[in-house]
């Protein structure tokens, strides 16, 4: 298994540029989620997604967006990046849709935008 | 309001020495509790969750937290500390009722004097 993948590792963008996350998985699991990492502030809910189909938002939702077309893939797209989205990405996923499971992350997105 | 803090942002001890890093969040229930490492340039590794029953849990690594209601804390804690912990620690909890998002505190960068 690998896991959780994410690419690119690194990607520096212009403000207003659009770009694409990609985060795959082969665990089947049914839950996975974008968080951001910003030093001081811990890690923030983005988006997240129950199955396939299905998605909806994080705490920090705006001027990104998600879409579950299959279970393995959830993609995290950028609309028209700003300075403020220079921050480190992980995506995760969780086997159960039942409380108190492991969130296992991929290895992360370190985006900055100039 | 609702948070997660964990009051050190850095901590440094001697190799052998033991470690406690404390973990605080104010919520009306107990909610699921986590304790996540992050070496550099890494994604998050689980060490140990709480969910109910023994207040004392034992992780991997050789780590422990200890789970106390009455102060709405949920502390790690290693007896004896070796370079290779030298990461930062994540603790985190998750609502019962809102499955998979998890709510970080800020993080504690742990340095480990030879």
């Amino acid at each position: 298994n690998a896991g959780v993948t994410q690419t690119p590792k690194f990607q520096v963008l212009k403000t207003g540029q659009s770009m694409t996350l990609q985060c795959a998985q082969d665990m089947n699991h049914e839950y996975m989620s974008w968080y951001r990492q910003d030093p001081g502030m811990g890690l923030r809910l983005i988006h997240y997604s129950v199955g396939a189909g299905i998605t909806d938002q994080g705490e920090v939702p705006n001027g990104y967006n998600v879409s579950r077309s299959t279970t393995e893939d959830f993609p995290l797209r950028l609309l028209s990046a700003a300075p403020s989205q220079t921050s480190v990405y992980f995506c995760a996923s969780s086997y159960s849709l039942a409380g108190g499971n492991e969130q296992f992350f991929g290895p992360g997105t370190r985006l900055t935008v100039l | 309001a609702q948070s997660v803090t964990q009051p050190d942002i850095h901590i440094t001890v001697s190799e052998g020495a033991s470690l406690e890093l404390r973990c605080n969040y104010s919520y009306g229930a107990t909610p699921y509790l986590f304790w996540y490492v992050q070496s550099p340039g890494q994604g998050l590794q689980l060490l140990l969750k709480y969910f109910s029953g023994d207040t004392l849990v034992q992780g991997i690594k050789g780590f422990e937290a200890e789970f106390k209601r009455s102060q709405s804390s949920f502390n790690l804690r290693k007896p004896s500390v070796h370079w290779s912990d030298a990461a930062e620690y994540f603790c985190a909890v998750e609502l019962p009722g809102n499955t998979g998002k998890l709510i970080f505190g800020q993080g504690t960068t742990l340095q480990v004097k030879p």
